[in-house]
């Protein structure tokens, strides 16, 4: 089993859509939780950390449940240059140091 | 440019070949990490150093891959007797541990790798 799985992608949807990634990790003593951005031959980057109660930014909500060992990330009101891969990242620590990555869920947004 | 900055961008080469891929982080970052990514999956973790220390290597890190950060500074990784499996894209990443955002890493736009 892979320590972090996400939804297959590629998800394709209009701009003004709301959209939802899931991601599961297997690691129960995981610290810190992340979604990174890829876009198309781009290097990963930060989106957001997600914290335990939940947590907003602008367009993008992500929340996690520990209990079920569960992530995900909302995004509403897709915009065209939100097309890129969403990468769920994992940390066993919360001091930072080595991420575990997901394989990505690919997002096209379009006219 | 202050970036995670990677040598050479691309790499073609035969099976069976030695290559080395270069990484300078983020001069003040201590944590330096490299991660290989295929195409449709994610980063996958190799190694990372803290400071001039390896701290941690990946199961996935065959005898033919060695990485080493001497001064603590910039970063080697050589794959010995490259294999077609090894072709890939080589990501460097750097951050401060202790930094004011946990898990930021600053990835390097990476080294291609191809094996023929």
């Amino acid at each position: 089993r892979k320590e972090v799985e996400q939804d297959p992608g590629p998800f394709n949807v209009p701009e003004g859509a709301t959209v939802a990634f899931n991601c599961t990790y297997s690691n129960s003593a995981s610290q810190s939780f992340f979604w990174y951005r890829q876009d198309c031959r781009k290097e990963p980057k930060l989106l957001m950390s997600v914290y335990s109660s939940g947590n907003e930014d602008g367009r993008f909500t992500a929340q996690l449940n520990r209990a079920s060992q569960y992530i995900s990330l909302l995004i509403r009101d897709s915009k065209l240059s939100d097309s890129a891969t969403y990468l769920c990242v994992v940390n066993w620590s919360n001091q930072g140091g080595k991420l575990i990555f997901g394989q990505g869920t690919e997002l096209s947004v379009k006219p | 440019d202050t970036g995670v900055s990677q040598d050479p961008r691309h790499k073609i080469t035969k099976r069976g070949q030695n290559v080395t891929f270069r990484c300078d982080p983020i001069s003040e970052h201590n944590r330096l990490y490299w991660y290989r990514q295929t195409l449709g999956q994610g980063p996958e973790f190799l190694t990372y150093f803290q400071n001039e220390a390896q701290l941690e290597k990946s199961r996935l890190l065959s005898d033919r891959f060695s990485a080493e950060r001497p001064k603590g500074s910039f970063s080697t990784l050589e794959i010995q007797r490259t294999e077609q499996g090894d072709s890939a894209m080589y990501l460097c990443a750097s951050d401060l541990a202790g930094g004011p955002v946990i898990g930021e890493l600053f990835f390097g736009e990476g080294s291609r790798l191809t094996v023929l």
